[in-house]
């Protein structure tokens, strides 16, 4: 099973700053690495795939980057709207298909 | 837009069986993979399964013993038994569009239930 860790657990941030949050997996997973945001009370929403593909709708300040076990998600600027948690995924070595504890993000 | 709705008992008795069925609002049911995953409070999402048209379907290793995926294209839904629960198995269930066949990330969730085992 490919474990995924992400870091920091908790990343305080202030309106305009940039926050970078950071996932490893524990063996190469190439590009195959997606990025959740679940903000309170609500579902996972997709964010990322493919390392760094935005998915629809999502905003430009979201970015990520990374190959093989270590990965990124940058949110330049960060909005008072962006708290939540922010899981990774890897999609490259399954079954199990598998997501990281995630990182919360509070402004 | 497609939209998912997980329903489902909310308490389980330990030993007893998990049942939910997640309801695809238009006929995209026959296009895609459909999967389970399900959130322990305070922990990330854990992926349950998937399932397809065809019948293919996979499991988690940690779970396959006791979990069945079913698919009713007729009706736009799909569904999940898990037997013999214990107070581990309470979470919140989500149901999830799974992109591709290929690409094995989800780009649509359900609000998810909470199923709660005690008895």
């Amino acid at each position: 099973e490919v474990v995924m860790t992400q870091s920091p657990a908790t990343l305080s941030v202030s309106p305009g700053e940039s926050a970078t949050l950071s996932c490893r997996a524990s063996q190469s997973v190439n590009y195959n690495l997606a990025w959740y945001q679940q903000k309170p009370g609500q579902a996972p929403r997709l964010l990322i795939s493919g390392t760094s593909a935005r998915a629809a709708g999502v905003p430009a300040r979201f970015s990520g980057s990374g190959s093989g076990t270590e990965f990124t998600l940058t949110i330049s600027s960060v909005q008072s709207e962006d708290l939540g948690v922010y899981y990774c995924q890897q999609y490259n070595k399954w079954p199990p298909l598998t997501f990281g504890g995630g990182t919360r993000v509070a402004i | 837009q497609v939209q998912l709705q997980e329903s489902g008992p909310g308490l389980v008795k330990p030993s007893e069986t998990l049942s939910l069925t997640c309801v695809v609002s238009d006929d995209s049911i026959n296009d895609f993979y459909w999967s389970w995953i399900r959130q322990a409070p305070g922990t990330g999402p854990e992926w349950i399964g998937f399932i397809h048209k065809s019948g293919s379907s996979n499991y988690s290793p940690s779970l396959r013993s006791r979990v069945t995926m079913s698919i009713d294209t007729s009706k736009n839904q799909f569904s999940l038994s898990l037997t013999s629960v214990t107070a581990a198995d309470t979470a919140l269930y989500y149901c999830a569009r799974v992109r591709s066949g290929s690409f094995w990330f989800f780009d649509l969730w359900g609000r998810g239930t909470l199923v709660t085992v005690s008895s």
